[in-house]
């Protein structure tokens, strides 16, 4: 089955404490990104990696690191929690058009974290 | 002027109602549209794919797509109560600066049975 997987679903920390959200895919998508989604946002794209040890800042980099040592993986790391990035977050992993469009994005299920 | 505009509702409908939900754009440079459905608390899954302007069908829904207008509809027929959720356009164009997924911000469905 198609998915991409994250890890913790769930996470409260302090702040200063830092973390790592996994994402795993088993679609061998060379794109993969990172979102926020807050009230009245919406979805923000944080990082994303057009392929292995290729990643770039997406709208909202601020505060988070990524690394893309494998095609499959792609952690998310926040070095020094603060309550503004109490967020849910999601991980996708997508298809390129022939023209090199990000299209058909598969996301993960999410992860609520609280930074007290 | 926002790249992508989607009214957040909410939109509240009885059951059996055909629903229309919409989405503007303001770069002509998108050529790959979908809607993807979310369910609350759950990750944002695809529900719609279409590449450049015309209609497309799945069953109760159909998506369209209006380039000259950047006008994007996806309407639900005979809508059921599961389909309560936010629905999200989102868009892209070529490699060269919009090839990026850009989203809107979700409108809100309720479907009373």
């Amino acid at each position: 089955e198609a998915q991409v997987t994250q890890n913790p679903r769930y996470l409260i920390t302090v702040t200063g404490k830092k973390l790592t959200v996994t994402c795993s895919q088993n679609m061998n998508h060379e794109y993969m990104s990172w979102y926020r989604q807050d009230p009245g946002l919406g979805l923000r794209q944080i990082y994303y990696s057009m392929n292995v040890e290729v990643t770039d800042k997406g709208d909202v980099p601020e505060g988070y690191k990524v690394s893309r040592k494998e095609k499959r993986n792609f952690p998310l790391i926040l070095e020094s929690p603060s309550p503004n990035q109490t967020s849910l977050y999601f991980c996708a992993s997508s298809l390129l058009s022939s023209l090199g469009a990000n299209t058909e994005a598969f996301f993960g299920q999410g992860t609520r974290l609280t930074v007290v | 002027q926002k790249e992508v505009e989607q009214d957040p509702g909410p939109l509240s409908v009885p059951e059996g109602a055909i629903v229309s939900l919409n989405c503007t754009y303001s770069n002509s440079a998108f050529q790959y549209f979908m809607w993807y459905r979310q369910y609350s608390r759950k990750g944002p899954e695809l529900l719609m794919y279409t590449y450049s302007s015309g209609n497309k069908e799945d069953g109760r829904f159909t998506a369209q797509v209006d380039k000259s207008s950047k006008y994007i509809s996806l309407f639900i027929r005979d809508s059921q109560p599961s389909d309560s959720a936010t629905y999200l356009c989102a868009m892209s164009g070529a490699k060269g600066g919009s090839e990026k997924l850009v989203f809107g911000k979700g409108t809100k469905l309720t479907v009373n049975p």
